[in-house]
């Protein structure tokens, strides 16, 4: 089965929000990356946080991670057109394979 | 180049028919993926490999079969094509601590 869950499924805000997306796993994990997939094309890494870090930020991204309530959040700051994506979690588990969930849309209007 | 290339892009084929998906890489990183991706399902791991002439079976294996005789190359495949198999396929290949690359996909068609 999935191993990541995200919520919400989708999410519309306006350019320069901030976005907020989330996501809750099941099992013990090495790291959690999130990935952004742009309408038909593949995805692309974004940030990769490691299971014995708390929060990580990558210019307008930033991550956190909560391994005792198994779950991630991903803040994208001052939104802009170009977000529009769809954004995945992804957990890298202890026997080497990673694991998606279904995916956050997020449509941010100009 | 560089890279992770996956071929075809896009393929038709019928109910039955094997089909092999191509997946390259000028890395020599260790782990491979393959995935399909549906609507409503997200990705869904299918096989994954994490060296040469090591596979292991994913969320969905069902149908399909892997080989990695070189370090590059990944190839998935469909033994008797179904049309449930109708799917878009990544490819995903990485070391793990920097993250994934994926492929550009194959969308495929069963027909």
């Amino acid at each position: 089965s999935q191993q990541g869950e995200e919520d919400p499924q989708a999410l519309s805000i306006q350019e320069g929000e901030n976005a907020t997306m989330n996501c809750s796993y099941k099992t013990s994990i090495n790291n959690l990356q999130w990935y952004r997939q742009n309408s038909g094309r593949g995805l692309v890494h974004l940030i990769l946080i490691r299971s014995n870090e708390r929060e990580k930020h990558s210019g307008r991204l930033r991550v956190t991670l909560d391994t005792s309530k198994k779950s991630s959040s991903l803040l994208i700051t001052a939104s802009r057109a170009a977000d529009t994506a769809s954004y995945f979690c992804a957990t890298d588990e202890a026997g080497g394979d990673m694991r998606f969930g279904a995916g956050t849309r997020l449509t941010v209007k100009p | 180049d560089a890279g992770i290339t996956q071929s075809p892009r896009y393929k038709i084929t019928e109910t039955g028919r094997q089909v092999t998906l191509m997946c390259h890489q000028t890395w020599s990183h260790s782990y491979m993926f393959w995935y399909r991706q549906d609507l409503g399902h997200g990705l869904r791991l299918i096989y994954y490999s994490a060296a040469a002439d090591i596979t292991d079976k994913g969320e969905v294996p069902d149908g399909y079969v892997v080989s990695r005789s070189k370090t590059e190359n990944f190839p998935l495949t469909l033994e008797s094509a179904t049309r449930s198999q109708t799917s878009v396929y990544f490819c995903a290949t990485g070391q793990g601590a920097l993250g994934y690359t994926f492929g550009s996909g194959t969308r495929l068609t069963v027909v």
